[in-house]
């Protein structure tokens, strides 16, 4: 069965203060691994979208990798309203022509001044 | 960017009222889908669309229906309310690109039932 795990659950950051969340995965054949923040009481906003391991993709203070296990989103000096709950999905390939979306439980980031 | 919309926003209703969830996208995605969010908790997929006249359950059971007259529009219908289905409701749409369908997310609506 296909399987998504993000960690932490939760990271309170100081302002400037770099870190990284993880995101793991296990299922039979990656379509593509998506990353979403979501702030309280709204929708999820797309990030970015991974393909293939190696991949690296970046948006101003933020930066995924992918790798065959496993994601990281990288926030580098983050700002107060970097704060909001990321999410992390993946895509697997069906023999039909949709793919569904998995996703994690998620990381509450919260950055303090 | 996809431009997705859902109206209400905010819905208090009591048990047993039958209520319907609008869901537009103007980006003519064929996809579109519907999920559940409880505060804190993971999406959850109750029903998706390949296209017009086509649906499908989702992961999670529910008691909701839809429908899919028109490619831009993805309504959600509660015949009768009970306070179980007080959730978060997002609706979603996507278009198959070369690698995956990356989907686009709508404000949601926040579900109250009394």
């Amino acid at each position: 069965e296909d399987q998504v795990t993000q960690s932490p659950e939760a990271l309170r950051l100081q302002e400037g203060e770099s870190s990284s969340l993880n995101c793991s995965y296990t299922v039979s054949g990656l379509r593509g691994l998506f990353w979403y923040r979501q702030d309280p009481g709204k929708g999820p906003e797309f990030l970015f979208t991974l393909y293939s391991a190696g991949e690296e993709k970046e948006k101003e203070r933020l930066k995924a990798t992918l790798t065959k296990k496993e994601s990281f989103l990288h926030i580098t000096a983050p700002k107060p309203e970097d704060s909001a709950t990321y999410l992390c999905a993946v895509q697997v390939w069906k023999t039909d022509s949709w793919g569904k979306l998995q996703f994690g439980a998620g990381t509450q980031v919260v950055v303090t001044p | 960017e996809a431009d997705i919309y859902q109206t209400p926003r905010y819905l208090v209703i009591g048990t047993g009222k039958k209520i319907t969830l609008e869901c537009s996208q103007t980006m003519g995605h064929d996809k579109m889908y519907w999920y559940q969010q409880d505060p804190g908790m993971e999406l959850h997929l109750i029903h998706y669309s390949y296209g017009v006249n086509s649906t499908e359950k989702g992961d999670l059971s529910s008691e909701s229906t839809v429908s899919r007259i028109r490619t831009e529009h993805f309504p959600l219908t509660l015949e009768s309310a009970r306070p179980s289905h007080t959730s978060q409701y997002l609706c979603a749409s996507s278009e198959t690109g070369p690698g995956g369908d990356t989907q686009y997310f709508g404000p949601g609506t926040r579900l109250t039932v009394l």
